[in-house]
């Protein structure tokens, strides 16, 4: 079993859509979360860090932690064409090391 | 927000040849920074961690010898990819940790390497 597991998708939905998108983890350690966005032959793009369970919004991004079910989401609002991306999250534990553990990837088509 | 450059931005090179990439923070200081590797449409797979002033600590299966990481300075590290071959093509992209803020990574904008 991977330690994040991300459907991968493809996602397709039509512009104005609520995206949902979502990774599982199995390691309780893991204490900092993050989402990434990455354009095609782009390096990834820091979207939102969270590190305590609960609701973080920005602009049209909401993301979501729940600790006690190892389960993140990012919630995107009137979805954009520029929004179509590929969605990494990503995490870690505490500690020194700054090692992240992305999840597969989840490739989201905005249709206008 | 952080900015983190790579140069160059492709690459393409004959079988056996060197090929060095720098990777750079360009507002910010980063005592560690991080190798990747992606190939087409798979997640990101770290390398190595690089750490100013020492040794890059390398994951299972990353052969050393072969990808050679130089955290010169703060700001500065450095992969070079010794006697390429065709099956080394691939995306790399660094990250740098910024541990002033957020203490998280931001990442390059990526190096296409073809080697032909």
């Amino acid at each position: 079993q991977k330690e994040v597991e991300q459907d991968p998708g493809p996602l397709s939905v039509p512009e104005g859509a609520i995206v949902s998108l979502n990774c599982t983890y199995s390691n309780s350690a893991f204490q900092y979360f993050m989402w990434y966005r990455q354009y095609s032959r782009k390096g990834p793009e820091l979207l939102m860090y969270t590190y305590s369970s609960g609701n973080k919004e920005d602009g049209r991004f909401t993301a979501q932690v729940d600790k006690s079910s190892k389960y993140i989401s990012l919630f995107i609002r009137d979805s954009q064409p520029s929004d179509s991306a590929t969605y990494l999250c990503a995490m870690r534990p505490s500690g020194n090391t700054g090692k992240l553990i992305f999840g597969q990837g989840t490739t989201l088509q905005v249709k206008p | 927000g952080a900015v983190v450059s790579q140069h160059p931005s492709w690459v393409i090179c004959k079988s056996g040849t060197s090929v060095k990439i720098e990777c750079r923070s360009l507002d910010f200081q980063a005592t560690t920074m991080f190798w990747y590797r992606q190939f087409p449409k798979q997640s990101l797979m770290l390398m190595a961690t690089s750490n100013e002033g020492s040794k890059a600590t390398y994951e299972q299966g990353v052969e050393k010898d072969k990808f050679l990481i130089n955290h010169a300075s703060l700001t500065l590290s450095t992969l070079t990819v010794t006697s390429a071959h065709p099956e080394d093509s691939s995306f790399y992209i660094c990250s740098a940790r910024d541990r002033s803020s957020t203490d998280t990574q931001y990442f390059g904008p990526g190096t296409r390497l073809t080697v032909l």
